[in-house]
């Protein structure tokens, strides 16, 4: 079973400080991306990687930043965060569709993160 | 995408087989069926895909009409931790994560005991 793992279920951070959301995938997967869920407006795409050291812009990237030093770890940052940011973020993982096999997106947990 | 059209809620007794629908009439010819639920608190789960055959695996299978105007997903003995949001997406293959992932309101199951 493809596992994706995000290091924190719940985060209470301070409008100002930098912020990291892990993230950690164990099946080799060529993508990664990372969303965040706010009720009514569905899943938004933030960043997302096709390589290690490979990084597009998604829908919503202002205000955030990411990084991708190893396959399996695909990193969040707020630079410095704000009370806007309080949702629910979700890292995920699949094949490159090249492979003919549907790719479907693996998502880890989820971490809600709440700005004070 | 195509647009799906679930309905919104569903109930199913415990041990008993749970058979979602979902219309998607306008799907085009590379795209793919994606089922995936979301269970209170948690991240979207991965259930199964399919485009044009029936498809099984450990956790359900798809059955998708010859025209593929519409499908059903089948629990086939539900649990109470089968109570979930369920949401049927139909797109091009999934390396179109690169664009947002709008699931739409689902069908809430609820297994009852």
């Amino acid at each position: 079973d493809v596992k994706v793992t995000q290091s924190s279920r719940y985060l209470v951070k301070r409008t100002g400080e930098k912020v990291f959301l892990e993230c950690v995938q164990d099946m080799d997967h060529e993508n990664m991306f990372w969303y965040r869920q706010d009720p009514g407006l569905g899943l938004r795409l933030i960043y997302f990687s096709y390589d290690v050291k490979m990084k597009e812009k998604g829908d919503i990237p202002e205000g955030y930043s990411v990084s991708r030093e190893k396959k399996e770890r695909f990193s969040l940052i707020l630079e410095s965060a704000s009370t806007n940011q309080t949702s629910m973020y979700l890292c995920a993982s699949s094949s490159p569709a090249g492979t003919g096999q549907g790719s479907p997106l693996h998502f880890g947990n989820g971490t809600r993160l709440t700005v004070t | 995408d195509a647009k799906t059209t679930q309905p919104p809620s569903m109930d199913c007794a415990e041990g008993r087989a749970a058979n979602l629908p979902c219309n998607h009439s306008t799907i085009s010819g590379n795209e793919y069926v994606y089922w995936y639920r979301q269970i209170h608190s948690q991240g979207p789960q991965y259930i199964i895909h399919g485009l044009k055959n029936n498809e099984t695996n450990e956790m359900a299978s798809l059955i998708i009409t010859e025209d593929r105007k519409s499908s059903t997903l089948i629990l086939p003995h539900a649990t109470l931790r089968d109570t979930a949001v369920y949401y049927c997406i139909a797109r091009t293959r999934m390396d179109t994560g690169r664009r947002a992932l709008t699931f739409g309101s689902g069908t809430r199951l609820q297994v009852q005991p």
